[in-house]
């Protein structure tokens, strides 16, 4: 499973852009990125998921370059609310062999008034 | 709803027993994961079970045990084993799309 690397930490201020990148050097071909959402004493929530180039749904988008080897996250805009903490996971589609899925330590984003 | 549900939300344990943290989920999913989650800290994969009847274990798994004998639901119990089993204990499942469901966690502590 491929180990991915994020920031511990960012601060931000409400109206801003938040972009958290993620490092998975080890990516293997057939590896999705995927992030979460995360408040205090709640599961996880899922945000968006992508495999190259751009994703953009109702709250974020994803950008991975070519070579797959970082991925980043963007919340445009962002309010108190958003104040959380962002995971980064890599790995493959649930029906190929392997499916063990790994949270790293995850970005805690503070938006700031 | 269709969605993951955890029992109890808060559960207290004497130190030497043994506890069941549940885990139901009515989404049809095959695949279903423990995490453990310590204060400020990310998810820590304990078991995962990707059908029924079958499970490996995760990066965590000392002191744990699991059972899936039904598609909807796959139980963790914490045995006394387990020396520091104070945590937030967080259930998923996944379907085809590849996201993960979780559930809203059982709160665990040790008296």
């Amino acid at each position: 499973l491929a180990k991915t690397t994020q920031p511990v930490s960012m601060d931000s201020y409400e109206g801003q852009e938040v972009n958290i990148t993620c490092s998975h050097n080890n990516i293997a071909t057939n590896d999705y990125i995927t992030w979460y959402q995360q408040f205090p004493s709640q599961g996880p929530r899922f945000i968006i998921q992508g495999y190259k180039t751009k994703v953009t749904n109702e709250v974020a988008s994803l950008f991975i370059p070519a070579d797959r080897k970082s991925s980043t996250l963007s919340l445009p805009r962002v309010s108190l609310s958003d104040t959380a903490v962002y995971y980064c996971l890599v790995g493959g589609k649930i029906k190929a062999a392997g499916n063990k899925l790994t949270f790293g330590g995850g970005t805690r984003v503070l938006v700031k008034p | 709803d269709g969605g993951i549900t955890q029992s109890p939300k808060y559960l207290f344990r004497k130190e030497g027993q043994n506890v069941t943290l549940s885990c139901e989920q009515n989404l049809n999913h095959d695949a279903m994961y423990w995490y453990r989650q310590d204060p400020g800290q990310g998810l820590r994969l304990i078991y995962y079970s990707q059908i029924v009847n079958d499970f490996q274990k995760g990066d965590i798994a000392e002191g744990y045990s699991v059972s899936r004998e039904k598609k909807e639901s796959f139980p963790l119990t914490v045995t006394s084993a387990q020396k520091n089993p104070t945590a937030f204990y967080l259930c998923a499942s996944i379907g085809d799309s590849n996201e993960q469901f979780f559930g809203p966690g059982t709160r665990l502590t040790v008296l």
